[in-house]
């Protein structure tokens, strides 16, 4: 089975702060995936990366920052913690660069701003 | 007008009943769908994944693409407490995996 795994479960931080979210993934995955999830709103693609070191802005790339030095890490940056950065966030993964295979997602970490 | 569109709900329905959850979208284009299952608190996990057209069949889970419709189903026979979930429809376009399109979600509460 596939497994991703995001470091923290819960997390709150201050305005201001920067923010490091990790995940890693134990299946060779080329893709990576965060998102945000709000009530209302759904799940939106913040970052992927298809590759090691490569990034793609997604839907709402803004305030965000992502990091990938080895293929199984990927990591999410809130540059500046701002209130409205307050959210579910969730990582992905999947297999192939071109493929046609679903994601995975790990548990998500819900994360407080105060 | 949003590409998936999902009931969001919620559905209660009595143990053991057959729940039909569904979404239409508009890209024609979308070939791959797929069903996620998530539970409070949780991230989604994925329940069926079907190419193109048809059935396919997995334990009480059926997930249906009418392609002609451009409509998709996940039907749950003899439902459990514990298929008490959001589930929601994803699709995506042959060769773009890396962006899905999510529905909104269904919340679905199966009483005892």
């Amino acid at each position: 089975d596939v497994k991703v795994t995001q470091s923290s479960r819960y997390l709150v931080k201050r305005t201001g702060e920067k923010v490091f979210l990790e995940c890693v993934q134990d299946m060779d995955h080329e893709n990576m995936f965060w998102y945000r999830q709000d009530p209302g709103l759904g799940l939106r693609l913040i970052y992927f990366s298809y590759d090691v070191k490569m990034k793609e802005k997604g839907d709402i790339p803004e305030g965000y920052s992502v990091s990938r030095e080895k293929k199984e890490r990927f990591s999410l940056i809130l540059e500046s913690a701002s209130t409205n950065q307050t959210s579910m966030y969730l990582c992905a993964s999947s297999l192939g660069p071109r493929g046609n295979q679903p994601q995975h997602f790990g548990d998500g970490t819900r994360l407080s701003i105060l | 007008q949003k590409e998936v569109e999902q009931d969001p709900g919620p559905l209660s329905v009595p143990e053991g009943a057959i729940v039909s959850l569904n979404c239409t979208y508009s890209n024609s284009a979308f070939q791959y769908f797929m069903w996620y299952r998530q539970y409070s608190r949780k991230g989604p996990e994925l329940l069926m994944y079907t190419y193109s057209g048809g059935n396919k069949e997995d334990g009480r889970f059926t997930a249906q693409v009418d392609k002609s419709s451009k409509y998709i189903s996940l039907f749950i026979r003899d439902s459990q407490p514990s298929d008490s979930a959001t589930y929601l429809c994803a699709m995506f376009r042959a060769g773009s995996a890396r962006q899905l399109t999510f529905g909104s979600g269904t919340q679905l509460t199966v009483l005892p």
